[in-house]
C-alpha cells in the first residue's frame, strides 16, 4: 500500500530557532500534499495545501511566513517552522494524494506525524 | 461550506458490545465521506470511505458505515468491540473531486474488559 513517511518523528528545539519537517511519499508520486496541525485531544486543522512546483495554498489564519512550505519534487514536501515559539508546539501531520489515481477516489495517505516541542 | 459534527467526544463500550460512533455532515454538493482511526502519537489510518457508490460501506477491522442522505449522516458501526479498537476516530468530508478534507472533532473510543 501507499506509504508516507515523516522526519523527524519527534523534535525539541529552543525558542527562536527554525525547524524543518519532511514529508515523503515512498512508493508513489504526489503532486499534492497537505499539512495539518493537531492540538492535544483535538482534531486535525488543515494548515496548507502543498502543490509540486508551485506555491502552497494556506488556510485562513495560517501565517505563510511562519510556516514555510516547499514541494520541490513529486515525493517530497517540507514544512519549516520559522522562529519557533512555545505556542508552535504541536503534532504536525502530512498527507499525500497519489497522482496516478483519478480525482474521484480522493484518498489521502497520512504520515505518522511529527511531535514538535519548543522550549 | 462543508462541516462535520461528531456526536460524543467519548464513547465507552464493553468488549464484545456494539460500537456506534455518530457523524453528521453538511455539504452543498455530493460529498465524499471518510472514517479514520488514530492511535496515540501516530498518523491517521483510513477505515473506510464513501464515494457515491454503495451506501453501505465496509471497511477494515470489521467496521462499516452507512451513508444516509436524508439524515445527512455517516455513522460508524462494528458489531463486536475488541480491546484493540480503543483509539480516536475521525469522520471527514470532502467535495467529490475536490482536494480539501474537513475533519470532525473526533471521538475517543474506550473498550472495557
Amino acid at each position: 500500500g501507499a506509504v508516507v513517511s515523516q522526519h523527524p518523528s519527534r523534535v525539541i528545539c529552543k525558542s527562536g530557532t527554525s525547524v524543518k519537517i519532511e514529508c515523503r511519499s515512498l512508493d508513489f508520486q504526489a503532486t499534492t500534499m497537505f499539512w495539518y496541525r493537531q492540538f492535544p485531544k483535538k482534531s486535525l486543522m488543515l494548515m496548507a495545501t502543498s502543490n509540486e512546483g508551485s506555491k502552497a495554498t494556506y488556510e485562513q489564519g495560517v501565517e505563510k511566513d511562519k510556516f514555510l512550505i516547499n514541494h520541490a519534487s513529486l515525493t517530497l514536501s517540507t514544512l519549516t517552522v520559522t522562529s519557533a515559539h512555545p505556542e508552535d508546539s504541536s503534532f504536525y501531520i502530512c498527507s499525500a494524494r497519489d497522482s496516478r489515481l483519478v480525482a474521484s477516489t480522493d484518498t489521502q495517505y497520512f504520515g505518522p506525524g511529527t511531535r514538535l516541542t519548543v522550549l | 461550506a462543508q462541516s462535520v459534527t461528531q456526536l460524543g467526544s467519548h464513547v465507552s463500550v464493553s468488549e464484545g458490545a456494539l460500537v456506534l460512533l455518530r457523524c453528521n455532515y453538511s455539504s452543498s454538493v455530493p460529498p465524499y465521506l471518510f472514517w479514520y482511526v488514530q492511535y496515540p502519537n501516530q498518523g491517521l489510518q483510513l477505515l473506510l470511505k464513501y464515494t457515491s457508490a454503495a451506501t453501505l460501506v465496509k471497511g477494515i477491522n470489521g467496521f462499516e458505515a452507512e451513508f444516509k442522505k436524508s439524515e445527512t449522516s455517516f455513522h460508524l458501526t462494528k458489531p463486536s468491540a475488541h480491546m484493540s479498537d480503543a483509539a480516536e476516530y475521525f469522520c471527514a468530508v470532502s467535495e467529490s473531486g475536490g482536494f480539501k478534507t474537513i475533519f470532525g472533532a473526533g471521538t475517543r473510543l474506550f473498550v472495557k474488559a
